[in-house]
């Protein structure tokens, strides 16, 4: 079945990196945008970015831009998200989530949606 | 790029009707038909219930629907049962420079 599988929980001190990783199973891996999302304790939803892993070619909102680095290996159907100087307020679980492509009769087309979501990743930013 | 506002909470009783408010701006929901809607329960990750402001994923019950009226899209749930007992997200695509925006969320409770 599809579905993406993150990394485990991280805890980090402020001023480090955390790399968080996404496997995807169940269907072609280059044909579809991957998305972050995070959510911290109590709180909304905040999209991230998204990679296209078939060109590596990336979006990060404006927020995050010098601080986000996304990535993929197209070999192990993986995404990965760096984020660096890391914040106590960068402490959230983090999801991958797949961009939704609606098809009907032959063809599919984006739909600005985000149908498959990983269980996601809690990284604590403490010292 | 401010989030979209949404109602705190919502709450309705066993088989009403409930609609659940996401006001942006017209450089997102007013400006596109690219409004989604997620419910997420307690520890879980959210699950795409409405995209393209009023269509649904297979799966997903049609006691959901959404619509959109200027700068402001609804989400319905009809027929209200226990398990909709959750925090719902609407998020738009709010052009090639922001690109997705969601909104503040909303708790929905069955009484």
């Amino acid at each position: 079945q599809v579905q993406l599988v993150q990394s485990g929980a991280e805890v980090k001190k402020p001023g480090a990196s955390v790399k968080v990783s996404c496997k995807a199973s169940g269907y072609t891996f280059t044909g579809y945008y991957m998305h972050w999302v995070r959510q911290a304790p109590g709180q909304g939803l905040e999209w991230m970015g998204r990679i296209n892993p078939n060109s590596g070619g990336t979006n990060y909102a404006q927020k995050f831009q010098g601080r986000v680095t996304m990535t993929r290996d197209t070999s192990i159907s993986t995404a990965y998200m760096e984020l660096s100087r890391l914040r106590s307020d960068d402490t959230a679980v983090y999801y991958c989530a797949r961009d939704f492509l609606h098809c009907s009769g032959g063809s599919c087309y984006p739909t600005d949606a985000f149908d498959i979501w990983g269980q996601g990743t809690m990284v604590t930013v403490s010292s | 790029q401010s989030a979209l506002t949404q109602p705190a909470s919502v709450s309705g009783s066993p088989g009403q009707s409930i609609t659940i408010s996401c006001t942006g701006t017209s450089s997102d929901v007013g400006s596109y038909n690219l409004v989604s809607w997620y419910q997420q329960h307690p520890g879980k990750a959210p699950k795409l219930m409405i995209y393209e402001g009023s269509k649904r994923p297979s799966g997903v019950s049609n006691r959901f629907s959404g619509s959109k009226s200027g700068n402001t899209a609804s989400l319905t749930i009809s027929g209200l049962q226990a398990e909709d007992e959750a925090d719902y997200y609407c998020c738009s695509y709010a052009g090639s420079s922001t690109l997705y925006v969601f909104g503040t969320g909303t708790k929905v409770t069955v009484l």
